[in-house]
């Protein structure tokens, strides 16, 4: 079965600082594997997307990501962050399963916080 | 595009009673829908997945009689928390997809406080 980490459960930087939120994830296949961005007491928004070809994806909001297969791992990062970024992120890897959609399996998130 | 509709937004109840949710694809058809709970400060834990027309598959650990969902429709699927209590607390997401390969659209989530 799949499984995905995130080993930072609270990140702090300042507005304007680089960010980069690590996610690792377990799959015996080429993942799909996706960024999710969640404000408080609200759904999830998708920020990018990883299904194949270029390991480098770039998504909304100026955030963009790295698939490293040698690495299991699909980082988040931002060379700029606005206060406006703090939130919960979350890494989900998906799994294609007839009759069944495409099935997410979400890490335990990272919650963002910006200093002024 | 790609649209999810959740209704109501918050909702309070008092044990015993059952409340329903809604969730509606607004501007596609919908072949299968995932439901989740999701607990404070927590991750999002998949409950079911059902297809339109078909029952839903729960995930292990989740009553399928106390968590009813029907997806009558293409565009509609609903949440049933029956004889609820304070533990079934949470914020309940929905979310839709078009098929095998497609991504999933989330709804907005229900605030559900059982009193």
């Amino acid at each position: 079965a799949q499984s995905v980490t995130q080993p930072d459960i609270h990140i702090t930087v300042s507005e304007g600082a680089s960010l980069e939120l690590r996610c690792n994830y377990s799959y015996g296949a080429t993942p799909y594997l996706f960024w999710y961005v969640q404000s408080p007491g609200q759904g999830l928004q998708l920020l990018l997307k990883y299904f194949s070809g270029d390991t480098l994806v770039q998504g909304i909001k100026g955030f963009e990501a790295e698939f490293k297969r040698s690495q299991s791992s699909f980082n988040l990062r931002k060379p700029s962050v606005h206060w406006s970024d703090a939130a919960e992120y979350f890494c989900a890897v998906g799994e294609s399963k007839v009759d069944a959609g495409n099935m997410l399996t979400f890490g335990g998130g990272t919650r963002l916080m910006v200093k002024p | 595009g790609a649209v999810v509709s959740q209704h109501p937004s918050w909702v309070i109840c008092k044990s015993g009673t059952s409340v329903k949710i809604e969730c509606r694809s607004l501007d596609f058809q919908a072949t299968t829908m995932f439901w989740y709970r999701q607990f404070p400060k927590q991750s999002l834990m998949l409950m079911a997945t059902s297809n339109e027309g078909s029952k839903a598959t729960y995930e292990q650990g989740v009553e399928k009689d106390k968590f009813l969902i029907n997806h009558a429709s293409l565009t509609l699927s609903t949440l049933t928390v029956t004889s609820a209590h304070p533990e079934d607390s949470s914020f309940y997401i929905c979310s839709a997809s078009q098929g095998a390969l497609d991504e999933q659209y989330f709804g907005p989530g229900t605030r559900l406080t059982v009193t």
